[in-house]
């Protein structure tokens, strides 16, 4: 069964509103999540890595305040796309790891700005 | 740093064709490699794996071996089907729970029937 839960799967918002995306870990506490875009028939590009009870690390580019991401638990994490465009349009993914090295991810969340 | 190059697409194969999909990596420390599928408007599903050299990852008919040496985790099957018809992304991680992923750029492969 899933190990990664992520939701919604399609969220359709008018411009200049947000949109939460919730990512939660089903069979096991993690401490460190990822939040991946994808842009059509490209690969994944890594926008933050997410860790329970600090601040999330963004990557190069990202803009934190337009990404807001919060893990408050070892179960849940969510990003939150604020005021929205149409160029925010995008697939949005979350994954985690396990004790390990191996990823387990979302079922992803495409979103479009209207 | 760490990367992984890919065989660009898309390709397009018949039924039951041999695969290739070539991948190189480049890493410090010694990384684990991945294979991963995404099926039309879907997550990524973890295809297969190998976590040290000459490990052979298979699934589904689908086998890649890590060749430290050439630095290469190339993707094989040798009768693929419709059904494979997805997009194949090669990834690295180290091994840390904390450590991200890093995924080559997809290829994307269409199977004829």
């Amino acid at each position: 069964g899933a190990v990664v839960s992520q939701h919604p799967s399609r969220v359709i918002c008018k411009s200049g509103t947000s949109v939460k995306i919730e990512c939660r870990s089903l069979d096991f506490q993690a401490t460190t999540m990822f939040w991946y875009r994808q842009f059509p028939k490209q690969s994944l590009m890594l926008m933050a890595t997410s860790n329970e009870g600090s601040k999330a690390t963004y990557e190069q580019g990202v803009e934190k305040d337009k990404f807001l991401i919060n893990h408050a638990s070892l179960t849940l994490s969510t990003l939150t796309v604020t005021s929205a465009h149409p160029e925010d349009s995008s697939f949005y993914i979350c994954s985690e790891k396990g004790a390990g090295t191996e990823a387990f991810f979302g079922q992803g969340t495409r979103l479009t700005v209207v | 740093g760490n990367s992984v190059t890919q065989m660009e697409g898309p390709v397009t194969l018949s039924e039951e064709a041999f695969l290739t999909i070539n991948c190189t990596y480049t890493a410090t420390g010694y990384p684990s490699l991945f294979w991963y599928v995404q099926y039309p408007g879907e997550g990524l599903q973890l295809l297969l794996k190998a976590t040290k050299a000459d490990d052979k990852g298979s699934n589904k008919g689908f086998e890649a071996t890590y060749r430290k040496e050439t630095t290469s985790f190339h993707l094989e099957k040798g009768s693929v089907q419709v059904s494979d018809s997805a997009v194949y992304f090669c990834a690295l991680t180290l091994y840390s729970s904390a450590s991200k992923i890093i995924f080559g750029s997809g290829t994307r492969l269409s199977i004829r029937p």
